[in-house]
């Protein structure tokens, strides 16, 4: 009964793969992150995504493409991965952060690109 | 250009003592401040909120926030290892939660 959680938590791929992280939460909420957060510990948020619509795009390389089916899910696809892929990637979820709310986030899905 | 500054540390406190971690933020429109824990391999949790001036405790923590001299503080009471961790602050700027690049503590035995 995990409120937000991702898969795979670990995932070891060659340069130049296809890979995806699927993300699902169920708190009811509207709105879901990615954040990635790099060796130096920075968390740095992706995308936001609010009822299966995009509302935050952050600069990031356009081989990562999130995808949301339902305001209950959004995954991430990345292509041709590159060294520099390599992070840790938490899902988040949230109501509307206007009223108080406060994002909550899945175990993370630890990417190391070989 | 929203930011949150957070000193990185690391911060290292005696077992019992008090820890004080602080935060300072750019934006006098922030509505909201948080505090996460992180611990290491983990993701970050929540341990405390706060929208008002003044103190808010819970347990062996105290948040504090100034608007004014816009900083938010966190107070550990009674220092353990177990709260050995990093410390996030975020802030929400209208709608949007900005993240300070934490300070990581260490608590002495």
């Amino acid at each position: 009964d995990t409120a937000v959680s991702q898969t795979p938590k670990y995932l070891v791929t060659q340069m130049g793969n296809d890979k995806s992280i699927k993300c699902e939460q169920n708190l009811g909420h509207d709105t879901m992150y990615w954040y990635k957060q790099d060796s130096k510990k920075f968390l740095k948020i992706m995308f936001s995504y609010n009822n299966k619509e995009l509302i935050i795009n952050e600069t990031v390389p356009n081989r990562f493409s999130p995808k949301s089916p339902d305001k209950a899910h959004l995954n991430l696809h990345i292509n041709s991965l590159e060294l520099g892929d390599s992070a840790v990637y938490f899902c988040a979820s949230s109501q509307d952060l206007r009223s108080g709310n406060t994002i909550y986030f899945g175990e993370g899905s630890w990417l190391t690109v070989v | 250009q929203k930011e949150v500054e957070q000193n990185s540390g690391p911060l290292s406190v005696p077992e019992g003592a008090i820890a004080s971690l602080n935060c300072t933020y750019s934006d006098r429109g922030s509505q909201s401040f948080f505090w996460y824990r992180q611990y290491s391999g983990k993701s970050p949790e929540l341990i405390m909120f706060i929208y008002s001036n003044g103190d808010k405790e819970d347990g062996r923590f105290t948040a504090q926030l100034n608007k004014a001299s816009q900083y938010v503080s966190l107070l550990i009471r009674d220092s353990q290892p177990s709260d050995s961790a990093t410390y996030l602050c975020a802030v929400i700027y209208y709608g949007q939660i900005i993240f300070g690049k934490g300070t990581r503590l260490h608590i002495l035995p």
